[in-house]
Formats: structure tokens, C-alpha cells, sequence
């Protein structure tokens, strides 16, 4: 079984300009996670839609982030516009169902350099 | 909000010593699960242990919920096993559930 993607494994922009981050979570699983690390410091929850909800947004930095997943399949999360503290790691994850004893699978993160 | 704490924050080992890396969390927690990122950035999860003891080959781990700490052991290091290592706490609130990452080890394993 395939486990979670993300696309792309790295990209470089210039301040400014607009990136668009891809997860594809593993097939069935209804919740989906977005996780950043930003050069130096922990890992911090971005997100976390059920489906095609967003359950919980509160650790989106700003207005300058917008995550959506469209008939609950697969996630985007685009930057727009960039800044030079957005660099970082960004980290989707997946789980079967909330609420209950599980796992949170990790896809491998997209590493994003803002010049 | 739950704190997380990780010790030791840096670590350096000679290639085939053994370490124990801690995780200190501050309130009753639903899971814990520790991650492994590697060089290239990936993470790895490791262990899913909101109670008791794993093993999976060189590594173990042992999760003490009643006094909110868990261990991670590494025995034999190798130089693959070089990295970052992040506890995270599981927590489950009105919204649903997410995790709340200590800050991590930073271990670096030479030949």
C-alpha cells in the first residue's frame, strides 16, 4: 500500500512569488495533517481537515496560507505571497479516523527555500 | 497548552555506543509516537507507544504515562542512525486530534 506523498520534495522560490504544496494522503484515510518546520525550531501543527473540512485551522500563521482539500482526497497548501521566514520543511500527514487510538502516518515533507 | 521537553538537545556518540534520548510532557496525553528525521528531512515514525515498552531491532522505547515521560534507547549506534528525534504527544480537544512536538535531539553518530 502506497503511504503518503507529497509534491515537491524541495522547491526554491523568490520572495514574493507563489508556491503550491501537494499531499496525497494514504487511500481511506479521511484525516489529514499539516505540519511545518521552520529552520531551528519544533515542528508545529498547521492544520487539520476531516475530509474535506477543515476541523481545526489554528496554527496557520496567516492569511498568506491557504490549505484546501477538495472532495476529501488529496491536500494542497499554497503560500501566497512567499516570505523569506516561510522556509522550512512542510510535513502532511494521515490517519484513519479521529478520536480514536491511532497512528499519524507522515509523508515525506516538501522543503521550501525562500530567497 | 501541553509542553513537551526533550533531553538531551545535542548528542554526539562514537559509532556502536548506546544513548537513551527522554521526552517530559507536562499533562495526561491520549498517545505518544517518536519520530525520526533524517538528514534529508524525512520523518520517520518510529514508535507508537502511549504506554509500555516496544522494541524493533536496535531501538526501544518505554513510556511511563503516569509520570508523563518516555524513553527512547538506542543500542549500537550507526551513523545512519544520525539525525533529529522528536517525541510527540497526542492530544484530542473539541476539534479532533493533533501533535504536539518537543523540540527534538539532535544526534550525530561518528565513525
Amino acid at each position: 500500500e502506497a503511504g503518503v506523498t507529497q509534491f515537491p520534495s524541495h522547491s526554491v522560490i523568490e520572495k514574493g512569488q507563489t508556491v503550491t504544496l501537494r499531499c496525497d494522503p494514504i487511500s481511506g484515510h479521511d484525516n489529514l495533517y499539516w505540519y511545518r518546520r521552520v529552520m531551528g525550531k519544533e515542528i508545529k501543527f498547521l492544520l487539520h481537515f476531516v475530509k474535506e473540512s477543515k476541523q481545526d485551522e489554528s496554527g496557520m500563521p496567516n492569511n498568506r496560507f491557504l490549505a484546501e482539500r477538495t472532495g476529501g482526497t488529496y491536500s494542497t497548501l499554497k503560500v501566497q505571497p512567499a516570505e523569506l521566514e516561510d522556509s522550512g520543511v512542510y510535513f502532511c500527514a494521515s490517519s484513519q479516523v479521529a478520536g480514536g487510538p491511532l497512528t499519524q502516518y507522515f509523508g515525506p515533507g516538501t522543503r521550501l527555500t525562500v530567497l | 497548552g501541553i509542553q513537551v521537553e526533550q533531553s538531551p538537545p545535542d548528542l554526539i556518540l562514537q559509532e556502536g555506543a548506546n544513548s537513551t534520548l527522554r521526552c517530559n510532557f507536562s499533562d495526561s496525553v491520549n498517545n505518544l509516537q517518536w519520530f525520526h528525521q533524517n538528514p534529508w528531512g524525512q520523518l520517520i515514525n518510529l514508535f507508537y507507544i502511549p504506554s509500555g515498552t516496544k522494541q524493533n531491532g536496535r531501538l526501544s522505547a518505554t513510556t511511563v504515562a503516569t509520570e508523563r515521560y518516555s524513553l527512547l534507547y538506542i543500542s549500537s549506534s550507526q551513523t545512519t542512525d544520525s539525525g533529529v528525534y522528536f517525541c510527540a504527544v497526542e492530544r484530542w480537544d473539541n476539534y479532533g486530534q493533533n501533535f504536539v512536538f518537543g523540540p527534538g535531539t539532535r544526534l550525530s553518530v561518528l565513525p
